[in-house]
């Protein structure tokens, strides 16, 4: 059973580009979180979604940013017109349901770069 | 709304000593705790945590949390660290009564030396 994968490890985009990142979860799970990793600071919530539906956005950026989770392939995190406040790593996790204290399995992260 | 803080922002401690993160939470509803470790350019790995039962709680690495209510805090220990416990760890809450979306402090980077 694979763990969580994210791709792509590494991503560099010139400012005003558009970056996705995708996150495929554990084989079984259908609850998906993306975190941001911002240099020096402890991750912070973005978005939950599960299947087609995003649950809880309050972490996300009004502007530019999006999340989706559809019924086939992995989950995508959308960040258009980058800046380079954007640079961050980017992680998603995913657990079989949303109650919390399930275990939330972590993957390797996106290092996004905006130059 | 919950907040955590980690009060060390780094703990150098040399091999074989034993080390202790300190954690602190507020938060207005009950809440469960966990421990990550973030090893270099690495995700998170879940290392243990409380959601009842006994206060104290062990990994199979050798380190163990104790949860405080009355201090409202996480503190976690090991008694002798190797030189693989280096990498960063991060004190998380989230609450009971919803799903698990998780507060994580800022972080604790441990550098262990010979």
């Amino acid at each position: 059973n694979a763990g969580v994968m994210q791709n792509p490890r590494h991503l560099v985009r010139r400012r005003g580009q558009e970056a996705r990142l995708r996150c495929s979860p554990m084989k079984g799970h259908s609850h998906v979180y993306w975190y941001r990793q911002l240099p020096e600071e402890g991750l912070k919530f973005m978005v939950y979604l599960q299947k087609e539906n995003i649950i809880d956005e309050s972490g996300m950026p009004k502007e530019r940013f999006s999340a989706e989770f559809p019924k086939e392939g992995p989950s995508i995190l959308r960040i258009q017109q980058v800046v380079r406040g954007d640079s961050a790593a980017y992680f998603c996790a995913s657990s079989p349901i949303g109650q919390g204290g399930t275990e939330a399995f972590f993957g390797q992260g996106t290092r996004l770069t905006v130059v | 709304a919950q907040s955590v803080t980690q009060l060390d922002s780094q703990v150098p401690v040399f091999e074989e000593a034993p080390v202790e993160l300190r954690c602190n939470y507020s938060s207005s509803v009950s809440v469960y705790l966990f421990w990550y470790v973030q090893y270099p350019n690495q995700g998170l790995q879940l290392l243990l945590k409380y959601l009842s039962g006994s206060t104290l709680v062990e990994s199979i690495n050798g380190f163990e949390a104790e949860f405080n209510k009355s201090q409202t805090s996480f503190h976690l220990r090991k008694p002798s660290v190797h030189i693989s416990d280096t990498a960063e760890y991060f004190c998380a809450v989230t609450p009971t009564d919803s799903w698990g979306k998780l507060q994580f402090g800022a972080g604790t980077q441990v550098v262990v030396t010979p």
